[in-house]
């Protein structure tokens, strides 16, 4: 099970942080994926992390403002977004992966208003 | 920079028909890095088919997926009221270590 933080108010210009807790599992085999999709629209990849190497990626648009960590002590990725404009306005969600498996939290509501 | 293109926008059609679904690649993508996903109003998206052609677990026989180099392809063979859903491709580039996904095609009730 992937449970994700709850919905937060943001204003422009600040970050938001957002958590994904896994349970029943230590990270060690998954990737875990964050995905965004802003109101009534498509599905958009922002990044990933292994946790077991500590190494994230991410999508080009988002690299200088973006941030993808792993605890995995308490199986737990964040995904910290800054610098916020009303174009980020969305459900993030995160996932948990490995081949042939994924596992989705409930995603988490970020609204950028002023 | 990979586009993919997703068609039709909107597939309309009852259940028990057949749904076949196009995913196009502005450049060619390798078969293991297309995949396909599902997703519900107000749920989260669900993997239903990895590198092309296989099935996620869980996922029932009747969606099948083939293709390769640019043409990819999602085939569900016959519709069941739960498949009506936005269906999404999505590549994996391996130079930038990056996804990205198409714009999705809705399949809804005829």
């Amino acid at each position: 099970q992937v449970v994700q933080s709850g919905a937060e108010i943001k204003t422009p210009g600040s970050s938001v942080k957002v958590s994904c807790r896994s349970s029943g599992n230590t990270l060690a085999t998954y990737t875990i994926s964050w995905v965004r999709q802003a109101p009534g629209q498509g599905l958009e990849w922002v990044g990933r992390i292994v946790p077991i190497f500590g190494v994230a990626h991410y999508a080009q648009k988002f690299r200088d403002r973006v941030t993808i960590t792993a605890d995995k002590v308490t199986t737990t990725s964040y995904m910290e977004l800054t610098s916020l404009t009303f174009e980020d306005t969305a459900i993030y969600y995160c996932a948990t992966e490995e081949t042939g498996s994924s596992t989705w939290g409930q995603g988490t509501l970020v609204i950028v208003s002023s | 920079e990979i586009v993919l293109t997703q068609s039709p926008g909107t597939l309309s059609l009852s259940p028990g028909e057949r749904a076949t679904l196009s995913c196009r690649a502005s450049q060619s993508v390798s078969s293991s890095y297309l995949a396909w996903y599902q997703q519900k109003p107000g749920q989260a998206p669900r993997l239903l088919i990895y590198g092309t052609s296989n099935r996620a677990t869980g996922i029932p026989d009747r969606f099948s997926g083939s293709g390769s180099g640019t043409d990819f392809t999602l085939t569900i063979s016959r519709l069941e009221p739960e498949d009506f859903a936005v269906y999404y491709c999505q590549q994996y580039v391996p130079s930038t270590e990056g996804f990205s996904f198409g714009p999705g095609t809705k399949v809804d009730f005829k």
